[in-house]
């Protein structure tokens, strides 16, 4: 079946540290996006690609960083400059032509 | 830039009941796209409902319909006969339309629903 599949499901990292986190995609979608979501907050944007080696930022993407180097995968860096990196991170991609999203079921991110 | 309002945080119906989930916007655009998301416990995003701007017919998918005023720039959702399976976190979204790759939404910051038995 296609889909996006995020992995880990949760993360635990020490203050201080980068961590990865995995986004890839078998439905043939050109663009994807990473969204964060805070209680009380929604979901807001961090970074998306419209295609393979190209992305852009989005409403709050410092302290993250993005690669885009196959269409299938768009893998997020939350570095050391994110002041609060606690939260659920949500990866989507979409087929374009104002579809919606299809979403991944997302990684929980704690940092202690 | 566009903005999102879900003015009722949570919300709680008896089973079988009809509710329904308030949203309004605001944009100066006159062509864009409205969706309704819904988060379960599990988290996983699905997309409920999805109303494009410039069709007058309101958007039907099964127990869910929405109520769209385009010029109260209002985007309610209706569920029917709602289940228990309805209890989620809903997100009332915001798409303008732009080049290929470049449609971005904007989410509402949810209202929590609770169906009880």
């Amino acid at each position: 079946d296609g889909g996006i599949t995020q992995s880990p499901k949760y993360l635990f990292r020490k203050e201080g540290q980068n961590v990865t986190l995995s986004c890839e995609q078998n439905l043939n979608h050109d663009a994807m996006y990473w969204y964060r979501q805070d209680p009380g907050q929604g979901l807001r944007l961090i970074y998306y690609s419209q295609i393979v080696n190209d992305f852009q930022k989005g409403d709050i993407a410092e302290g993250y960083s993005v690669s885009r180097e196959k269409k299938e995968s768009f893998p997020l860096t939350v570095t050391s400059a994110q002041k609060n990196p606690t939260a659920f991170y949500l990866c989507a991609s979409s087929p374009g032509f104002d579809y919606g999203y299809t979403f991944g079921s997302g990684t929980r991110l704690t940092v202690v | 830039a566009q903005t999102v309002t879900q003015s009722q945080p949570e919300m709680s119906v008896q089973e079988a009941e009809t509710v329904t989930l308030s949203c309004t916007y605001d944009t100066s655009e006159n062509n864009y796209y409205l969706f309704w998301y819904k988060q379960p416990p599990s988290r996983q995003m699905i997309l409920v409902i999805r109303q494009e701007a410039y069709k007058q017919q309101n958007a039907t998918e099964n127990r869910f319909s929405v109520n769209f005023q385009k010029a109260a720039k209002s985007f309610s959702l209706k569920i029917s006969d709602s289940q228990l399976g309805d209890t989620a976190m809903y997100f009332c979204a915001f798409m303008k339309p732009g080049s290929f790759g470049n449609e971005k939404l904007t989410f509402g910051t949810g209202t929590r629903l609770t169906i009880i038995p």
